[in-house]
This record gives C-alpha cells, sequence and structure tokens, in this order.
C-alpha cells in the first residue's frame, strides 16, 4: 500500500520561509494534498496538485512536486505566527478517491519570533 | 453552514461499553470517511461508503462497524471498548466523481476510554 513520509518538526523564524517535503511510494497517486491542524482542531485542506503538474502557486503557498523522485513539498512564504501548525501531507490510495487517502505523520510548524 | 459536523466532540466513557458517534455532511457528497487519529497525531483511515456501500474496510476490529442511514450521515458504532479505543475520530467527505476528491473534514470526535 502507499506509504506517506515526512519529517516531524520544521522551526522557522518569523518572517522567513517554511518548506516541508513529503515522499510518497505510490506512483499511481493521482492527487496529492496538504492539510493544515490547528491545536484542538480539525484538518482544513489547503491545497492540493494533480500528479501532471509540478508547481502549484496560491498567495503564500507553494507547492511543487516531483513526480519521477515522488516528493512533495509545500513552501510557506512569510511565515507568521498564524501558520503554527501540524501540516500533514497526503496521497490517494490505488482505489483513487474512494478508497480514501493515506496521510503522513505530520510536521509540527514552531514558529519562532 | 454547508459542513460535515460530528457529534459529540468528546465521549468519555468506561471500558467494555458499547458507543456511537454521529456524522452528517450537508455538502451534498457521495462519499463518506472515517479516520482515526491517535495521541501521536497519525491519521489513518478506517472506513469509506460510497452510494451507501462499503468501498474499504481497513484492518479495523470488527467491535467497529459503520452506518449509513442515508447518503448524509455515516455513524459509527464500537462494542466492547477498549483502552486503545482512546483517539480523535474524524469524519470526512468528498465528490465522487471529481476532479480532486478533496475531501471535507468534520471537527473531531475525541474518544476516551478509562
Amino acid at each position: 500500500g502507499e506509504d506517506v513520509e515526512q519529517s516531524l518538526f520544521l522551526s522557522v523564524r518569523e518572517g522567513d520561509s517554511s518548506v516541508i517535503n513529503c515522499t510518497y511510494t505510490d506512483s499511481s497517486s493521482t492527487y496529492l494534498y496538504w492539510y493544515k491542524q490547528e491545536p484542538g482542531a480539525g484538518l482544513q485542506l489547503l491545497t492540493y496538485i494533480f500528479s501532471n503538474m509540478d508547481m502549484k502557486q496560491d498567495q503564500r503557498l507553494t507547492v511543487l512536486l516531483n513526480k519521477k523522485d515522488k516528493h512533495l513539498s509545500l513552501r510557506i512564504a512569510d511565515t507568521q505566527t498564524g501558520d503554527s501548525a501540524i501540516y500533514f501531507c497526503a496521497a490517494e490510495n490505488s482505489g483513487g478517491g474512494a478508497d480514501g487517502l493515506t496521510f503522513g505523520k505530520g510536521t509540527h510548524l514552531i514558529i519562532q519570533p | 453552514d454547508t459542513a460535515v459536523s460530528q457529534t459529540p466532540k468528546y465521549l468519555v466513557t468506561q471500558m467494555g461499553n458499547d458507543k456511537s458517534i454521529k456524522c452528517e455532511q450537508n455538502l451534498g457528497h457521495d462519499t463518506m470517511y472515517w479516520y482515526k487519529q491517535d495521541s501521536k497525531k497519525f491519521l489513518k483511515i478506517m472506513f469509506s461508503y460510497n452510494n451507501k456501500e462499503l468501498i474499504i474496510n481497513e484492518t479495523v476490529p470488527n467491535r467497529f462497524s459503520p452506518k449509513s442511514p442515508d447518503k448524509a450521515h455515516l455513524n459509527l458504532h464500537i462494542n466492547s471498548l477498549e483502552l486503545g479505543d482512546s483517539a480523535v475520530y474524524f469524519c470526512a467527505s468528498s465528490q465522487m466523481p471529481s476532479g480532486s476528491y478533496e475531501q471535507y473534514f468534520g471537527p473531531g470526535t475525541r474518544l476516551t476510554v478509562t
């Protein structure tokens, strides 16, 4: 089955860019996602990318996809204290959306003043 | 508000009890899911339902049973609760077919088994 890996912690200074990396194993995943979870809250879909795209930009968020290496990254420009959260990378399971998503273990983004 | 809602938000119960968590979505989506998030924040899919049919059933104990009375609801029943069932349970829904299978998550139900 699909396996999604990401580092558990990332610490950045306020105003710097944050880059959260993720690798996945199933090359047939059509869509890859980034979710955000603030303390005590549910999951919020931040952005997603279709597998035939290399890059997607949405305001302060930039997603880069290297399909050959099965590597996905999320860049947050001008990181603010409100960006402090857990960021989950997720990939579609082999059955498409019907089989749900496989999530990475989440990256805790810590913002230093 | 259009959303995925879950009740209750918190559930504290004793080992051996039977409990249910309700989930409703008013997004008109065709597929609903249950995920479990453990104390280390690891998320794993448990079930998904499409048009009232179970599509997948991950390796969860048969004490857990999803029940979908209609397309907008997917409830989770848990029998003979165990300590290890303590977790946050998230319901989600998505539209099928769609270009992206975006899944929208409910706020979660924190289950504590004592």
